[in-house]
C-alpha cells in the first residue's frame, strides 16, 4: 500500500514569492497534519485538518494556510516567503484526529534564496 | 502549552549494547506518546507508541516505559544493530497536534 506522498520533493523560491505544497494521505486516512522541520530540530505543528475542516493550528503567522479536499488530500500554502521559511515541510496522515498514530511522508525541502 | 524535553542529544553505543533515550513532558493532560525514527533524507517513521493507561510496551528489541506521575517516558533499544543509527524523536499529544522533542542522534559503533 502507498504511504503518504508529498510533492514536490524539492523547491527553490525567492523572498516574497508564494508556494503551494501537496500531500496525499494513506488510503482510508481522513486526517492530515502539516509540520515544519528546520535543520537539527524536531517537527513543529502547523495545521491539522479532518473531514475538510481545520481542527488545530500551531503558532505560525497568517502567511501559512492550508485546505483539505473531498478526497482527503491537502495543500499547504505559504505567502510572502521569508528566508526563515526554509525548512523541510512534512505531511502526516492518520485515520482520524484523536490520538491516532500519524504516519509521515518524506517531506518537501523548501529553500528560500 | 506542552513542552517536551529529550536527552541526550547525541548517543554513541557499541553494536550489541543497549541504548536508552529519556524524555519529559509538561502537560499532565497529554495521553499519547509516540516515538519516531528519522533517517537522512526521509520523514519520521513511527516505531512504537504508548498511551497513558499503559506503563510499558515492547515490540521485539524496542520498549517504551511511561511514568505518568513523574511525567517522563523512555525508549529502550536492546541488542543494537548498525541499522539502528538514526535520529530518534519522542513526542507527546493530547488529541490533536503532536509536540516533538529536539531529537537524539544515535550512533552505533562497530
Amino acid at each position: 500500500d502507498a504511504g503518504v506522498t508529498q510533492s514536490p520533493t524539492h523547491l527553490i523560491k525567492t523572498r516574497g514569492q508564494h508556494v503551494t505544497l501537496r500531500c496525499s494521505p494513506i488510503s482510508g486516512h481522513k486526517s492530515v497534519s502539516w509540520y515544519q522541520q528546520v535543520l537539527g530540530q524536531g517537527p513543529q505543528f502547523i495545521f491539522q485538518y479532518y473531514e475538510k475542516e481545520e481542527r488545530g493550528r500551531g503558532n505560525f503567522p497568517d502567511r501559512f494556510s492550508a485546505r483539505q479536499f473531498p478526497n482527503y488530500s491537502s495543500e499547504l500554502n505559504v505567502n510572502a516567503l521569508l528566508l526563515g521559511d526554509s525548512a523541510l515541510y512534512l505531511c502526516a496522515s492518520s485515520l482520524d484526529r484523536a490520538n491516532q498514530p500519524q504516519h509521515f511522508g518524506d517531506g518537501t525541502r523548501l529553500s528560500i534564496l | 502549552g506542552e513542552n517536551v524535553e529529550q536527552h541526550p542529544s547525541t548517543l554513541s553505543v557499541q553494536e550489541g549494547d543497549s541504548a536508552v533515550i529519556k524524555c519529559t513532558y509538561s502537560d499532565s493532560a497529554s495521553n499519547y506518546f509516540p516515538w519516531y525514527k528519522q533517517e537522512l533524507g526521509k520523514g519520521p517513521q513511527l516505531i512504537i507508541d504508548i498511551r497513558s493507561n499503559v506503563g510499558e510496551k515492547k515490540d521485539q528489541r524496542i520498549a517504551v516505559t511511561l511514568n505518568k506521575t513523574a511525567k517522563h517516558f523512555s525508549l529502550h533499544i536492546t541488542e543494537t544493530q548498525p541499522e539502528d543509527s538514526a535520529v530518534y524523536f519522542c513526542a507527546a499529544s493530547k488529541g490533536d497536534k503532536i509536540i516533538f522533542g529536539k531529537g537524539t542522534r544515535l550512533h552505533i559503533l562497530p
